[in-house]
C-alpha cells in the first residue's frame, strides 16, 4: 500500500503552548486513522482515531482533524506538558485492516521549558 | 504495563543466525500482529494472526516467519540474519481479527541487534 508521510522530523514548542502534528496520507481508500505517541523504550501508545466519515474527533487535551479533500490528518495537543514529549505517529488502515497499519515517519515532539 | 509482552526485550546476535522472538498477547486477545520498527523504514507490518490461523501478511522477508500457538501466544523466527535485520520488532493485540478499529494494544517490543 501507499504509505503515509509526515511532513516535519522535529517540532519544538513551549511548555503551555499548544502543539500541531500534520500528516499526509496518500491513500484515498483508507476508511480509519489512528495517532500514536512512541516514548523512548516503549511501544506505540494509542492517542486518538478517527473513522473516515467524520472530519474531526476531540479527547482530552487532543483533536484529531481529517481533511479528506487534500488527505491531510493532523493532531492538536492543547496547553503541551513536558510529559507530552515523543515520537508521534500518524497510522492508516484500510479495509479492515488486511494489510496492516500503515504508519508515517514519525515527528519528534520536544517541550522546551 | 500495556499487558503485551514481549521476551526479549533485547538480544545481540551474529550474522546468519537464527532467532525466536515471543509475544504474550493481552488477557482475551485473539490476534496478534508484528511489526518491524528500523530507521529507514519505519513502522511496517510483517504478519497477523487471528486465534491460530495466519490471517494477513504483509512486508515479511522469507527469511521470517510466525506462529501462534494454542494458549494465544505467538513467536516470530528470524533466520539468516543480516545486519539489516537490526530493528525494534513490536507485536500488537486485538480482540478481534478485523484490524485496529476494535483496539490494538501494543507491546514494549524486542530490541534485536545483529552484529
Amino acid at each position: 500500500g501507499e504509505s503515509v508521510g509526515l511532513h516535519l522530523p522535529t517540532l519544538s514548542v513551549q511548555e503551555g503552548d499548544n502543539s500541531i502534528i500534520n500528516c499526509a496520507y496518500s491513500n484515498s481508500a483508507s476508511d480509519y486513522f489512528i495517532w500514536y505517541k512512541q516514548e523512548s523504550g516503549k511501544g506505540p501508545q494509542f492517542i486518538i482515531d478517527i473513522r473516515s466519515n467524520m472530519d474531526k474527533r476531540q479527547g482530552q487535551r487532543v483533536t484529531v482533524l481529517l481533511n479528506k479533500t487534500v488527505k491531510h490528518l493532523s493532531l492538536q495537543i492543547a496547553a503541551t506538558q513536558p510529559g507530552d514529549s515523543a515520537v508521534y505517529f500518524c497510522a492508516e488502515e484500510t479495509g479492515g485492516g488486511a494489510d496492516g497499519l500503515t504508519f508515517g515517519k514519525g515527528t519528534h515532539l520536544i517541550i522546551q521549558p | 504495563d500495556s499487558g503485551v509482552t514481549q521476551t526479549p526485550k533485547h538480544l545481540i546476535t551474529a550474522t546468519g543466525q537464527r532467532v525466536t522472538l515471543r509475544c504474550s498477547p493481552r488477557s482475551g486477545d485473539l490476534s496478534v500482529y508484528w511489526y518491524q520498527q528500523s530507521l529507514d523504514q519505519g513502522l511496517q507490518f510483517l504478519i497477523q494472526y487471528y486465534n491460530g490461523e495466519e490471517r494477513a501478511k504483509g512486508n515479511i522477508l522469507e527469511r521470517f516467519s510466525a506462529q501462534q500457538f494454542p494458549d494465544l501466544h505467538s513467536e516470530l523466527n528470524l533466520s539468516s540474519l543480516e545486519l539489516g535485520d537490526s530493528a525494534l520488532y513490536f507485536c500488537a493485540s486485538s480482540v478481534e481479527g478485523q484490524g485496529a478499529y476494535y483496539g490494538y494494544t501494543f507491546g514494549s517490543g524486542t530490541r534485536l541487534t545483529v552484529v
